[in-house]
């Protein structure tokens, strides 16, 4: 069964104090690993995918890295408009294609 | 959000009875799921369809049915709503499915049973 631990659950910021946000997981054969952003009220919107082992994508003050076992979300000098719920996601390789695993999420506060 | 629209945006029901939650896309994709998300157990998958009358069952799919007659339009039926079905439902679509594209959501649905 695949499975998708973030952490930590919830973190809090000052603006422009940098950090990682944590994503677990394991997967009967990675097809990609999935970053999302979602603010609430609001579905999730589709950050980065990552592929392979040493993958690495940025946008703006986010860079997302991917190891065999766990990927981090890096967030530089991060702005109070930053503040959102952070969801990862994987596809297996195997079985049937295209669905995603979702973790729980890391909610992030940043304060002015 | 652009290109998909879901409906109810909210609603309160009795327990015992059936619900229908719509998701609308206008985007052509061929892949559409319905997720529900609640708090501790993130986006669950419902059912999903790759195709006009071409569906399957997710994680959590008791309880639930879904028809898609149209590209466009992919339906959730709760046939006897229960206290457990309270959540927040999010519909998803997808071209070739999520490589390089990830899933387009929509707004959601914040369902409550009571």
């Amino acid at each position: 069964e695949d499975q998708v631990t973030q952490s930590p659950e919830a973190l809090r910021l000052q603006e422009g104090e940098s950090s990682s946000l944590n994503c677990s997981y394991t997967v009967s054969g990675l097809r990609g690993l999935f970053w999302y952003r979602q603010d609430p009220g609001k579905g999730p919107e589709f950050l980065f995918t990552l592929y392979s082992a040493g993958e690495e994508k940025e946008k703006e003050r986010l860079k997302a890295t991917l190891t065999k076992k766990e990927s981090f979300l890096h967030i530089t000098a991060p702005k109070p408009e930053d503040s959102a719920t952070y969801l990862c996601a994987v596809q297996a390789s195997s079985g049937s294609a295209r669905q995603l695993t979702f973790g729980s999420g890391t909610q992030l506060t940043v304060l002015p | 959000d652009a290109g998909i629209t879901q409906s109810p945006r909210h609603k309160v029901t009795e327990t015992g009875t059936p619900v229908t939650l719509r998701c609308h896309q206008t985007e052509n994709h061929r892949y559409m799921y319905w997720y529900r998300q609640d708090p501790g157990h993130g986006l669950r998958l419902i059912h999903y369809s790759y195709g006009v009358k071409d569906t399957d069952k997710g994680e959590v799919s008791d309880g639930y049915s879904v028809s898609r007659s149209k590209t466009e339009d992919f339906l959730l039926t709760l046939e006897s709503a229960t206290s457990s079905q309270t959540s927040v439902y999010f519909c998803a679509i997808s071209a070739l499915g999520p490589r390089d594209y990830g899933y387009t959501f929509g707004s959601g649905t914040r369902l409550t049973v009571v």
